[in-house]
């Protein structure tokens, strides 16, 4: 059955620290890879995705994420977090033949001054 | 352009009762899908209209579920009757493809 992991349920950083969420899936192919966000009081954001080509995606806010087919990862990234980047962060898949998303558990991301 | 919105914003209700959860999509959006959160789970698919057809109702838990989209414009997700375990965070979301969807800030019900 297609499943994706979200490791790290709680991450805390400090502003301006570099950021990494780790989102592994299990797909026998190439699925369809998203990050969504999630801050209080608000529906899930699209920050990115990935259908085909290259492998580096640039998103909203600043953010990206990187695409490791050897890995069946999808991590996404930012080199210094703002304070606003507060939230839970939910990486997604979309099998090819569906339209259904299927979510990790999320991350809870919190940020120091 | 306004979003995807939900009503309400929140429910609490006792076991047995009936709860409707309203959907409203993105103007032009024929594709609208449900979902739900349980506490501390995953947020996992329940069902897809395309207009006003269902077209995949696989994620939708039991019987005392029922979703409805009138004439392709909203939707509605009837909890009837409710239990506990229906607790959690209803997410509704639409799109105007198949390759991007957009949520609305969800809907928590809470059953008591």
């Amino acid at each position: 059955a297609q499943s994706v992991t979200q490791p790290d349920i709680h991450i805390t950083v400090s502003e301006g620290a570099s950021l990494e969420l780790r989102c592994n899936y299990s797909y026998g192919a190439t699925p369809y890879l998203f990050w969504y966000v999630q801050s209080p009081g608000q529906g899930l954001q699209l920050l990115l995705k990935y259908f085909s080509g290259d492998t580096l995606v640039q998103g909203i806010k600043g953010f990206e994420a990187e695409f490791k087919r050897s890995q069946s990862s999808f991590n996404l990234r930012k080199p210094s977090v703002h304070w606003s980047d507060a939230a839970e962060y939910f990486c997604a898949v979309a099998p090819h033949n569906t339209d259904k998303l299927i979510f990790g558990t999320g991350t809870r991301l919190q940020v120091f001054p | 352009e306004a979003g995807v919105t939900q009503f309400p914003s929140h429910s609490v209700i006792e076991k047995g009762q009936t709860v409707t959860l309203r959907c409203d999509p993105i103007s032009g959006h024929d594709n609208l899908y449900w979902y739900r959160r349980v506490m501390g789970k995953e947020i996992k698919f329940l069902l897809h209209f395309v207009k006003e057809s269902k077209q995949d109702e696989s994620g939708m838990p039991n019987n005392r579920f029922l979703a409805e989209r009138t004439g392709g414009t909203y939707s509605t997700l009837k909890v009837q009757p409710a239990e506990l375990e229906d607790s959690g965070v209803y997410f509704c979301a639409s799109s105007p493809t198949r390759t991007e969807q957009y949520f609305g800030p969800g809907t928590r019900l809470t059953v008591l």
